[in-house]
């Protein structure tokens, strides 16, 4: 199984500031099979990237994903009220799916 | 409009059994794979299993945690997939929800159902 580590666990950034967060695996993932979730209070979570670097329809460009092989980041340029929330990576492979344990991206 | 909603959730006792229920509309449903992922209180995303579509033979998959115990089914003449958990444990006591797999992601979500298994 591969284990995906999402850090750092908490961020604590203001409105307009420039969110990066990570997605390390344990073994090399297929950008293919990459993908990035937000999910906020009582909701779903909501697909954000897939393929590692494509944004999902209705995703503001403010959002974007990069990296290859076990090195993984989401950023979010200028930050908006409404996009603090945690964040989930996840990848396929093999039949089997994990998700990182999450990042949680909080107002300073 | 893509709508997943599940139902069945609810309150069972440790070594119980419990079938949760996830009705499409809006999307092709027979040609998707499902997915069940749960959450438990406070805590992260955990994938339990899928089932592919007819032309995939619909192949299932679980995790290891609930392999052995818990059985995804189908129905596409009714646009619905199924979880069937035996053997509950107080560990399986999360928001389960169903979620359509395409091109390597989860696209679309259910709203989730509440299972709680305690005495």
């Amino acid at each position: 199984e591969i284990v995906l580590t999402q850090s750092p666990g908490t961020l604590s950034l203001s409105p307009g500031e420039r969110a990066t967060l990570s997605c390390r695996a344990s073994q090399s993932v297929s950008s293919s099979y990459l993908a990035w979730y937000q999910q906020k209070p009582g909701q779903a979570p909501r697909l954000l990237i897939y393929g590692a670097s494509s944004r999902a329809t209705g995703i503001p460009d403010r959002f974007s994903g990069s990296g290859s092989g076990t090195d993984f980041t989401l950023t979010i340029s200028r930050l908006e009220p409404e996009d603090f929330a945690v964040y989930y990576c996840q990848q396929y492979g093999s039949s089997q799916i994990t998700f990182g344990q999450g990042t949680r991206l909080e107002i300073k | 409009e893509v709508q997943l909603v599940e139902s069945g959730g609810g309150l069972v006792q440790p070594g119980g059994s419990l079938k949760l229920s996830c009705a499409a509309s809006g999307f092709t449903f027979s040609g998707s794979a499902m997915h069940w992922v749960r959450q438990a209180s406070g805590k992260g995303l955990e994938w339990v299993g899928r089932i592919r579509s007819k032309a995939n033979s619909y192949a299932t998959a679980y995790a290891a945690s609930v392999k052995g115990r818990f059985t995804i089914s189908r129905d596409d003449s009714k646009n619905t997939a199924y979880l069937q958990m035996n053997s509950l444990k107080t560990e399986d006591t999360a928001v389960y929800y169903c979620t359509r797999f395409y091109g390597g992601s989860f696209d679309y979500w259910g709203q989730g159902t509440l299972v709680t298994v305690s005495s």
